[in-house]
């Protein structure tokens, strides 16, 4: 069966940086792209950017340009999230996603079939 | 950026009732539309891809429609298991944008 393991809580100061790791597993990695969303406490989901696990190639949300780096290791089958320069308002809890692509009937559908379990990012001084 | 609007944010049902949220994006998106069903601490899970395919393993009675900017989510016969927060989200262009989210509550 698919599954996202996301590694464990992080508590970090303003200005560090983060690294989140998720790994899959019961399907082939790099059929598949991750997306990454993140949750601040109390509020709606936030997509925060897509790497192809295929060839590596990335898409960021444009107000996390410059302050985050998506990775893959095929090898392991992981995806890594980098966020640097912490503020505050990162404090979130941030997901992994499988961002699943295909056909049916005359139609094609993009969406996130499955999700890690959540990383808790904690940002305070 | 494509805003996708949700109403209603909150809304109290009875087991047994018919719900509906609906989910209005800000220019077209034709059906790239999904739904996800997210339950307190967990994950959010994938229930409805594009507009009205109903994701394996999720009961029928979970159902969505609507194409171009309008679109639906119905819930014919609401279940003790259904009280969580239901979020839209649009998957035809990036950024990825989601609805701000309808909670689901016991009456």
């Amino acid at each position: 069966q698919v599954q996202l393991v996301q590694s464990g809580v992080e508590v970090k100061k303003p200005g560090a940086s983060v690294k989140v790791s998720c790994k899959a597993s019961g399907y082939t990695f790099t059929s598949y792209g991750i997306s990454w969303v993140r949750q601040a406490p109390g509020q709606g989901l936030e997509w925060m950017g897509w790497i192809s696990a295929y060839n590596g190639n990335t898409n960021y949300a444009q107000k996390l340009q410059g302050r985050v780096t998506m990775t893959t290791d095929t090898s392991t089958s992981t995806a890594y999230m980098d966020v640097r320069s912490l503020r505050s308002d990162d404090t979130a809890v941030y997901y992994c996603a499988r961002d699943s692509m295909g056909k049916y009937g005359s139609g094609s559908y993009s969406c996130f079939d499955y999700w890690g379990q959540g990383t808790l990012v904690t940002v305070s001084s | 950026d494509i805003q996708m609007t949700q109403s209603p944010s909150s809304l109290s049902a009875s087991v047994g009732d018919r719900v509906t949220i609906t989910c209005r994006a800000s220019q077209t998106i034709t059906n790239y539309l999904n739904w996800y069903q997210q339950k307190p601490g967990k994950a959010p899970k994938l229930l409805i891809y594009a507009a009205s395919s109903l994701q394996s393993g999720v009961p029928s009675r979970f159902s969505g429609s609507g194409s171009g900017t309008d679109f639906t989510l119905t819930i014919s016969s609401l279940q003790p298991e259904d009280f969580a927060t239901y979020y839209c989200q649009q998957s035809y262009s990036t950024p990825r944008t989601f609805g701000q989210g309808t909670k689901v509550e016991i009456k």
